[in-house]
């Protein structure tokens, strides 16, 4: 089956830096990958997604990159805020083969004002 | 309001003794699925449905049991709650399970076994 590891486990920036979240799975058959964020104590929410036919993807101050050939895939989170501070989970999904959705382990992020 | 409920949201059992956690939506979804989410391993997928009487085991289904016999609700079963089952629990659904679909999650239900 799939699997999806995510680094680095903890992220601390300052205010106003710039976030990187990466993203490896397994499956090379895998074509959906979206990114979730999680507040303390609240439900997980999604931010944004690509597709495995699609290089990039912009929403206003995050982007997400997918690498097919490397099989990775990256959060990129400009000009961080304190609300941003969150734990971000990727996750994979291969819609060829059973519809199950594999999540990485989940990116701490702070950002310090 | 569109939205994913689950009860209860806090449970604390005891080893053996069956229990059930409730969800529903209102949004018409045909894709319902269940979660656990554990420190450091993410969320890992129990079971999911994409449709009426339609199931299938996620990553992690053992001890678990679900149903769908109702479009709106997709009940998670723990016949004999074990320690290990100690977790955070969320439901999510969608649309159809189809890629670009915004998969909403419900509050979660947080169980201990003891």
């Amino acid at each position: 089956g799939e699997n999806v590891e995510q680094h680095p486990s903890t992220l601390s920036v300052q205010e106003g830096d710039s976030a990187v979240i990466k993203c490896t799975y397994s499956d090379s058959a895998s074509n959906y990958f979206p990114w979730y964020k999680q507040e303390l104590g609240k439900r997980p929410q999604l931010i944004i997604d690509i597709r495995s036919n699609v290089g990039e993807k912009k929403d206003q101050r995050i982007a997400v990159t997918l690498n097919k050939t490397a099989k990775h895939f990256s959060l990129h989170i400009t000009e961080t805020q304190p609300e941003d501070s969150a734990v971000y989970f990727c996750a994979a999904r291969n819609y060829n083969a059973g519809n199950m959705l594999t999540f990485g382990g989940g990116t701490r992020l702070m950002v310090k004002p | 309001e569109a939205q994913v409920t689950q009860n209860p949201r806090y449970l604390i059992t005891v080893t053996g003794k069956k229990l059930t956690v409730t969800c529903s939506q209102n949004m018409n979804h045909e894709y319902m699925s269940w979660y656990r989410q554990d420190p450091g391993l993410g969320l890992r997928q129990i079971y999911y449905s994409m449709n009426v009487e339609v199931t299938d085991k996620g990553d992690v289904p053992e001890g678990y049991k679900v149903s769908r016999k109702e479009k709106r609700n997709f009940p998670l079963i723990l016949e004999s709650p074990s320690p290990n089952q100690t977790s955070l629990y969320f439901c999510a659904s969608s649309l159809k399970g189809l890629a670009g679909e915004t998969q909403y999650f419900g509050p979660g239900t947080r169980l201990l076994v003891l």
